[in-house]
């Protein structure tokens, strides 16, 4: 059982649909991430929140809405997506962001695909 | 501009036998490596780590050899098994160049070992 849960695990909407993802960790953890994962590409880093402040956002469109409520809970607002957003995003937490020494823990990932 | 690589995108190997994955990189500033294993249809999951002031850890049946000189470190695996079977991600953090704990991924290598 991961620390790190996402909901849905699969989602299949259209252009003009809004839908969000839910990510929960249970590590006590205090910096949490979205990452996308593209076929045949790297993992890329899309926002980084720490203390439920963000800290980074790696010049992502604006149809993604990132949100954290609370050090556990992450969400990412999805609207007016295009086909080519369709792709594994996954959730990870960190004790710390801002040190090396850093390991990341994923979530199991939700599985989007834009029609 | 990619600084961490992983040049093999896939690896064959026969069960029993060693497995050995590469990655390099580009930045002298990074400190801290992990590997990451995924599963299809999951998150990448952490294996193992090493901070640059060793040049090897060992956990199990793995083990990750730092290069510092060469900019190289590779995951050794042996014996190798069956359930060994995954996409391998070797990632990199460190400070400076406005990197500040953030992991960077390398594309990926898939290892099948071979019954």
């Amino acid at each position: 059982e991961t620390g790190v849960t996402q909901t849905p695990r699969h989602l299949v909407m259209g252009m003009t649909n809004k839908k969000s993802l839910k990510c929960e960790q249970h590590l006590g953890h205090n910096a949490m991430y979205w990452y996308k994962q593209s076929a045949k590409k790297p993992l890329e880093l899309m926002f980084v929140y720490s203390l439920e402040e963000r800290v980074e956002n790696n010049s992502v469109p604006s149809r993604f809405s990132p949100e954290c409520p609370n050090s556990s809970h992450l969400f990412l607002h999805l609207h007016t997506l295009q086909p080519e957003d369709s792709a594994l995003y996954l959730c990870a937490s960190s004790q710390e962001h801002s040190f090396s020494g850093n390991t990341i823990y994923f979530g199991e990932g939700s599985w989007l695909t834009v029609v | 501009d990619q600084q961490v690589k992983q040049n093999s995108p896939s690896l064959s190997v026969q069960e029993g036998r060693i497995s050995i994955l590469n990655c390099d990189y580009t930045n002298s500033m990074f400190d801290y490596f992990l590997w990451y294993k995924k599963y299809p249809a999951e998150g990448p999951t952490f294996l193992i780590s090493i901070s640059s002031i060793k040049d090897k850890n060992e956990d199990g049946r793995f083990t990750v050899f730092l290069n510092k000189s060469a900019k190289h470190l590779s995951l050794h695996i042996v014996p190798s098994q069956p359930g060994d079977s995954a996409v391998y991600f070797c990632a990199a953090s460190g400070w400076g160049s406005g990197n500040t704990g953030k992991l960077i991924f390398g594309q990926g290598t898939t290892l099948q070992v071979k019954p």
